[in-house]
């Protein structure tokens, strides 16, 4: 079935170890996005690709990195991750980036830093 | 800054019941969504309406959407056991070429057998 991939499902770092999370999807989408996602809180958007755009949402620290080798590929890498960065992070992959598309969405990926 | 608000925060009814959750929002749009998220999983999309549509039904879910009030509500009818989730709305901006969607906060439903 065609779908949106995220792995680890969960991950465990120190304070100020690198982590890259990873997404891949089945949907040849051309728009993927990555969101934060704290405890009982709504997702929020850290930066999206379309095609190979990169659209970074102003308020993301730059702690957070992104990259989109290919179409089906998308990581997210945390340089420098802090205790306030443990989260959920979710992967979502739409077909165009005007808003009036549906998101599909992986299962996310749990970050937990130590 | 938040676009959308839900209320109520949480929703406990027993099975068979009906269920309504609200979700008010401050700018204009060009279509509403709402999406499920079960404990510790990613979202799925329930049900996407335009702006110029005032109610749409898929299956057990019927949603409203009131621009003039800027609000939106989602109905489950029946509710089961399985209906117990997270419900968020989530809205793009007129403005907005992105894709990018804001979420509202969410409303936890749990639904007793």
């Amino acid at each position: 079935d065609a779908m949106v991939i995220q792995n680890p499902r969960y991950q465990v770092t120190q304070f100020g170890k690198p982590v890259t999370l990873s997404c891949s999807q089945t949907l040849n989408h051309n728009v993927m996005y990555w969101y934060q996602q704290k405890s009982s809180q709504a997702p929020k958007l850290l930066f999206h690709y379309y095609d190979k755009d990169f659209n970074n949402e102003a308020d993301t620290p730059d702690n957070f990195q992104s990259r989109r080798p290919n179409t089906s590929f998308c990581f997210l890498d945390i340089r420098s991750p802090g205790l306030g960065d443990a989260a959920m992070y979710l992967c979502a992959t739409s077909r165009d980036p005007t808003g009036t598309d549906t998101q599909y969405f992986g299962p996310g990926t749990r970050l937990t830093v130590l | 800054s938040q676009q959308g608000e839900e209320d109520p925060q949480a929703l406990s009814i027993q099975e068979g019941e009906n269920a309504t959750m609200n979700c008010s929002y401050k700018t204009s749009i060009n279509n509403l969504q709402w999406y499920r998220q079960n404990s510790g999983r990613g979202l799925v999309h329930l049900i996407l309406i335009r702006s110029n549509e005032r109610e749409k039904h898929s299956g057990r879910l019927r949603v409203t959407l009131d621009t003039s009030k800027k609000s939106s509500s989602l109905l489950i009818t029946a509710s089961r056991a399985a209906d117990t989730a997270s419900y968020f709305c989530a809205t793009d901006g007129l403005a907005s070429n992105t894709g990018k969607l804001i979420f509202g906060q969410g409303t936890t439903l749990q639904v007793k057998p």
